[in-house]
């Protein structure tokens, strides 16, 4: 089975609307940690934000939050105010266990367009 | 400033041919990783080292080969190379300890491998 199923292969929004881009994920160690990559067409991953599964309230950087759903285990990033520049690939991960030696596991990645 | 650094960026070989794509880190961390990306599989983990002298296999080991006999390099070999191992190649890097935040993860620019 999947760790970390993101179904949605590809998202449009329009320029300064919300998005939300879909993650759940799937592990039986209570504690780990979720975490948010972007891939411009450059190709490089650039870190978003991050979850631990122990952390009270939802993480938020900038237009950037996750929406923690522990019950659920859904991690959605939703951005706020899209920009043209969002227009990437992101991918949901995990990493089970808290230590930070521990391997990343990637979901599929999600497609996202933003026109003006 | 240099953090995690890969080399060649691009790359062309013949099946049969070998290789070593080469990570480089500055930040005296000690768990490196390698993935591969392919398109719509997310990145996959190869191979991944926790401290000078001990590597393990990822999810997709075979056709690769790794060692770590310095903190800071850990390369990959490709000793035949064949068509499937066309894909994009990244690096990473993060401190062993349990300071376990999302930062702690850095990637390097990748290597896109042709096998022709």
């Amino acid at each position: 089975a999947q760790k970390i199923t993101q179904t949605q292969p590809g998202m449009f929004v329009q320029e300064k609307e919300a998005v939300t881009l879909d993650c759940t994920y799937d592990t039986s160690d209570p504690s780990y940690g979720l975490f948010w990559y972007k891939q411009p067409s450059s190709g490089e991953m650039i870190f978003l934000i991050y979850q631990g599964s122990y952390d009270q309230q939802n993480a938020t950087e900038g237009r950037y939050s996750l929406n923690f759903q522990k019950a659920r285990k859904s991690a959605n990033l939703v951005i706020s105010a899209s920009q043209l520049g969002d227009s990437a690939m992101y991918f949901c991960a995990m990493r089970e266990g808290y230590q930070a030696g521990t391997a990343l596991i990637f979901g599929k990645g999600t497609t996202l367009s933003v026109s003006s | 400033n240099a953090g995690v650094t890969q080399t060649p960026k691009f790359q062309v070989l013949k099946t049969g041919q070998s290789m070593t794509l080469q990570c480089a880190q500055d930040m005296n961390h000690e768990y490196m990783s390698w993935y591969r990306q392919d398109p719509g599989m997310g990145l996959r983990l190869i191979h991944y080292s926790v401290g000078a002298g001990i590597t393990d296999q990822g999810e997709v080991p075979n056709g690769y080969n790794v060692s770590r006999s310095t903190t800071e390099d850990f390369p990959l070999r490709l000793l035949s190379a064949a068509p499937s191992q066309t894909s994009v190649y990244f690096c990473a890097s993060s401190p062993g300890d349990r300071v376990a935040r999302g930062y702690g993860y850095t990637f390097g620019s990748g290597t896109r491998l042709t096998v022709v």
